[in-house]
């Protein structure tokens, strides 16, 4: 089994839509969260870590849930230029574990 | 900051040649990662260092796979001899601690591996 599992997509959705990606991790020992974006051929980049209590950061919005073993990110008001590949990363000690990423396609 | 800089951008190279891709970390991070990326795999973990020792390369393929850092500012995977299944995305990523914080890791840009 992965230790992270996601919707491959695509989620297509028009602009200014809200859109959500849930994301499981089978490891319970879990320690960090994150959420990484990928543009098409390009690296990885830290979009925003995932803390226990829920965060926000303009309009994207990241959520824990240890108990089902999720983390969720929400997008709200999509542009265009969120297109892109969301990535759900955990942690356990020392090594980070990808998941295989969602992809979002913001359409005009 | 300069970021990681990974080197070569783009490397083809015939089957059963030795290829070596180069990493800068960032300046004082002490955690060096190289990842692999393919679309039926998406990014694997290959090996990671701390503080220029490596810690675990469970993840290294084979024995055609071998990775150093001789000091804190360079790495090197090389793959010797190269097999067209090594085609791949090749990252380099760096993190101050294990990663575990705020921060996350840094990747490179990438090598992006064609072997014919």
């Amino acid at each position: 089994r992965k230790e992270v599992e996601q919707d491959p997509g695509p989620f297509n959705v028009p602009e200014g839509a809200t859109v959500a990606f849930n994301c499981t991790y089978s490891n319970s020992a879990s320690q960090s969260f994150f959420w990484y974006r990928q543009d098409c051929r390009k690296e990885p980049k830290l979009l925003m870590s995932v803390y226990s209590s829920g965060n926000e950061d303009g309009r994207f919005t990241a959520q824990l849930n240890r108990a089902s073993q999720y983390i969720s990110l929400l997008i709200r008001d999509s542009k265009l230029s969120d297109s892109a590949t969301y990535l759900c990363v955990n942690s356990n000690f020392n090594k980070f574990y990808f998941g295989s990423g969602t992809k979002l396609n913001v359409k005009p | 900051d300069a970021g990681v800089i990974q080197s070569p951008r783009h490397e083809v190279t015939e089957m059963g040649q030795e290829v070596t891709l180069r990493c800068k970390p960032i300046s004082g991070h002490d955690y060096l990662f190289w990842y692999r990326q393919t679309m039926m795999r998406g990014l694997e973990l290959l090996i990671y260092f701390n503080n220029n020792v490596p810690i675990d390369d469970s993840g290294m393929p084979e024995d055609r796979f071998s990775a150093k850092m001789p000091n804190a500012s360079f790495s090197t995977l090389k793959i010797q001899p190269s097999e067209p299944r090594d085609s791949a995305v090749y990252f380099c990523a760096s993190s101050l601690g294990q990663g575990a914080g705020s921060y996350g890791y840094t990747f490179g840009s990438g090598t992006r591996l064609t072997v014919v």
